[in-house]
C-alpha cells in the first residue's frame, strides 16, 4: 500500500519569501501525485497534480511542484509567498491505476500548516 | 452552483447515539466519498461510491454505514457514536470514479462525541 510523509508539521515564512514544502511517498510503481490546500474552515482545493511526463508541474496560485523519482519526493514550491497563502497543505498519492471500479482513492499525508509573517 | 454541500456544520453527540451526516452534490459527479480528518493524520478514507447503488469500504470503515440511492446524495451514518469518532468529516466527489479526476470537497462537519 502507498503512504505519504510530510516531515514538516508547521512552517513559518515571511511575506515575500520563498516557500518549499516537502513530501515523500512510498510506492513501488510510478504513482499519481497531488497537492491540495485547505484554508481555515474550508474543504480542500486541488493545487496541482502529476501523472507522467514533465517532472516540473505548474499549478494554481503560482505554485509548482517537482517529481523526483530517485528521491521519492514531490516537493511544493512558491517563489514569493503572499499572506493569503497561510493555510494547511496536503500531499496525496494515488495508485496510478485509472480503473473506474477501483475508485478515485487517494492516500493523504499528515499536512503542513503554513503561517505567513507580515 | 453549490458544489458539495455538507450538513450539519457542527454536531455534538453523546456516546451511543446515532446520527446521519448529509452530503449532496449538484455537479452530476459519478464518484463520492467520505474522509475523516484528525490532527497529524491527514485525511483517511471511510467509504466511497463509484456510482448510484454501489458502495465500498475505505481505510477506516468500522462504525460507519453509507448508501447511494441517487447520484446526488451520499449520507454517512454513525450507528453508535464513540469518542474515537470525534473528528472533522469531509465529503468529496469527482466527475469520474477513475483516479486522477480532481476531487471537490465540502466544507466539512465537525463532530464531537462526549
Amino acid at each position: 500500500a502507498q503512504s505519504v510523509t510530510q516531515p514538516d508539521i508547521h512552517i513559518t515564512v515571511s511575506e515575500g519569501a520563498s516557500l518549499e514544502l516537502r513530501c515523500n511517498y512510498s510506492y513501488g510503481a510510478t504513482p499519481y501525485l497531488f497537492w491540495y490546500v485547505q484554508s481555515p474552515g474550508q474543504g480542500l482545493q486541488l493545487l496541482l497534480k502529476y501523472f507522467s511526463g514533465d517532472t516540473l508541474v505548474q499549478g494554481i496560485k503560482g505554485f509548482e511542484a517537482e517529481f523526483k523519482r530517485s528521491q521519492s519526493s514531490f516537493n511544493l514550491r512558491k517563489p514569493s509567498v503572499h499572506w493569503s497563502d497561510a493555510a494547511e497543505y496536503f500531499c496525496a498519492v494515488g495508485a496510478g491505476k485509472m480503473v473506474k471500479a477501483a475508485g478515485n482513492k487517494l492516500t493523504f499525508g499528515g499536512g503542513t500548516r503554513v503561517l505567513v509573517k507580515p | 452552483n453549490a458544489g458539495v454541500t455538507q450538513t450539519p456544520k457542527f454536531q455534538v453527540l453523546k456516546t451511543g447515539q446515532s446520527m446521519t451526516l448529509q452530503c449532496a452534490q449538484d455537479m452530476n459527479h459519478e464518484y463520492m466519498s467520505w474522509y475523516r480528518q484528525d490532527p497529524g493524520m491527514g485525511l483517511r478514507l471511510i467509504h466511497y461510491s463509484v456510482g448510484a447503488g454501489i458502495t465500498d469500504q475505505g481505510e477506516v470503515p468500522n462504525g460507519y454505514n453509507v448508501s447511494r440511492s441517487t447520484t446526488e446524495d451520499f449520507p454517512l451514518r454513525l450507528l453508535s457514536a464513540a469518542p474515537s469518532q470525534t473528528s472533522v468529516y469531509f465529503c468529496a466527489s469527482s466527475y469520474s470514479p477513475a483516479e486522477g479526476s480532481p476531487l471537490h470537497f465540502g466544507n466539512g462537519t465537525r463532530l464531537t462525541v462526549t
